[in-house]
């Protein structure tokens, strides 16, 4: 089955800029979505096709994708933004919803 | 309120079985593929089933396939999973989740709060 493959950590000063990696051989062609996962709570989704922000998610929130990475950028970086983040992608080939294993983002 | 709610779920022992449901208000229900995502303790994210707008497709990873069942009812907006023959390492949280797959590319956009099932003997 499809890997999708993140950095298990990240550590950011705050007001500084977070960059979250997720890769996978051939997700050029594919779209990515990332969801926050605070400790106790559900995930929300924090940005689709690579790029899309949903309503209520700040502007600080922004997505790339070059090549076999996607990239969740999360700039000037609050202590409120600490938790686990999640890239998710359709492997078509299986028809599986695919996670990444996830990135904790501490704030220093 | 746009919002899913799971119930069910609990403690349940090696080789038996417990009932996932999840309630959905809001939104046109039957407009969406929904899905269960579970989350094993200090774990990630994994989607273990899907299922068609109308019912009329299920899908599954192999973990759970033949022992788990996705169903639905449109009439009265539910979500079900039923879970059979379990086993340890299906302990975990499971997040009730819709499916938007607007530009053929599905994504979770509306989550449930989680329902922890424990399998232990």
């Amino acid at each position: 089955s499809y890997v999708l493959t993140q950095p298990p950590s990240v550590s950011v000063a705050p007001g500084k800029t977070a960059r979250i990696t997720c890769g996978g051989n051939n997700i050029g062609g594919k779209r990515v979505h990332w969801y926050q996962q605070k400790p106790g709570q559900a995930p929300v989704m924090v940005m689709y096709y690579d790029r899309d922000r949903p309503s209520g998610i700040p502007e600080r929130f922004s997505g790339s994708h070059s090549g076999n990475t996607a990239t969740l950028s999360i700039n000037r970086v609050e202590a409120g933004d600490e938790a686990d983040y999640y890239c998710q992608m359709w492997d078509t080939t299986n028809d599986h919803l695919v996670f990444g294993g996830g990135t904790k983002l501490t704030v220093l | 309120e746009v919002q899913l709610v799971e119930s069910g779920g609990g403690l349940g022992q090696p080789g038996g079985s417990l009932r996932l449901s999840c309630a959905a208000s809001g939104f046109t229900f039957r407009s969406y593929w929904m899905s269960w995502v579970r989350q094993a303790p200090g774990k990630g994210l994994e989607c273990v089933a899907r299922i068609k707008r109308d019912g009329s497709e299920q899908l599954y990873v192999d973990s759970v396939r033949g022992r788990f069942t996705i169903s639905r009812d449109n009439a009265k907006n539910f979500l079900f999973l039923q879970m059979n023959s379990l086993r340890t390492e299906d302990t975990a949280m499971y997040y009730c989740a819709r499916v938007n797959d607007g530009d053929y590319v599905p994504h979770f956009d509306l989550w449930g709060q989680g329902n922890l099932v424990t399998v232990s003997s």
